[in-house]
């Protein structure tokens, strides 16, 4: 069954950072792109950015630009997304999603699998 | 950025009637390369991660049933859900993938009248 696994959910105090994973299971991460979205508590999903599994190359939502980074570990198996200089608005679900068309090289695409996301919760 | 602008905000629909979500876009997502139309709508429960039900405007994904449908062009799209049924309730949005950032309309809620 094709589906993404997230980390657990995290807690932070504002000014903190939080990491999150996402693997895939029954395809191959590095075919397809990768999306970071969120969602606070009653809004809209939110996009955050992307990655090219394959090559590596990024994209940030200038809203974030200089708190996010999308990254791939060696063997393209896990995607990480973090997060720093955290506020107490950041508290959300994270989700990572998967970009629909195999091999695509740009992050124009729907997002057809979604992990089942992670809370983080920004508390003082 | 482009704004995704949905109506009604919420609905209710009798068990087996039709029930009609709008959206629009504040420019474009007509892609003039291959003339598609970068317009998604998807489903959320409550609790779960959103799930595509369309893509490219009028394209249902795979394993979708087929009461649900999608149209439009330029900047007015619609999701349309023939003979609702009681799994159907959930809040929709639409998204335009046409630019970075790839931006969500506010959502409607559908409910059972």
């Amino acid at each position: 069954q094709v589906r993404l696994v997230q980390s657990g959910a995290e807690v932070r105090k504002p000014g903190a950072s939080v990491t999150i994973s996402c693997k895939a299971a029954g395809y191959t991460l590095s075919d397809y792109g990768i999306h970071w979205v969120r969602q606070a508590p009653g809004q809209r999903p939110e996009w955050m950015g992307w990655i090219n599994v394959d090559k590596g190359n990024t994209k940030y939502s200038y809203k974030l630009q200089g708190r996010v980074t999308i990254t791939r570990d060696n063997y393209a198996t896990t995607v990480y997304m973090g997060l720093n200089r955290l506020r107490f608005d950041d508290t959300a679900v994270y989700f990572c999603a998967r970009g629909l068309r195999k091999d695509n090289h740009d992050s124009f695409d729907p997002f057809d699998i979604w992990g089942h996301g992670t809370l983080v919760t920004v508390s003082s | 950025d482009i704004m995704m602008t949905q109506s009604p905000d919420s609905l209710a629909v009798s068990l087996g009637e039709r029930a009609t979500i709008n959206c629009r876009s504040s420019q474009s997502v007509l892609h003039d390369s291959n003339k598609r139309h970068y317009l998604a709508w998807y489903q959320q429960k409550s609790g779960q991660s959103p799930k595509l039900l369309i893509s490219w405007a009028s394209t249902r994904e795979s394993g979708v049933p087929d009461r649900f449908s999608g149209s439009g062009s330029g900047t007015d799209f619609t999701l349309t859900i023939n003979s609702l049924q009681a799994e159907d309730v959930a809040i929709y949005y639409c998204q335009q993938y046409y630019s970075t950032p790839q931006t969500f309309g506010q959502g409607t809620r559908l409910d059972i009248k």
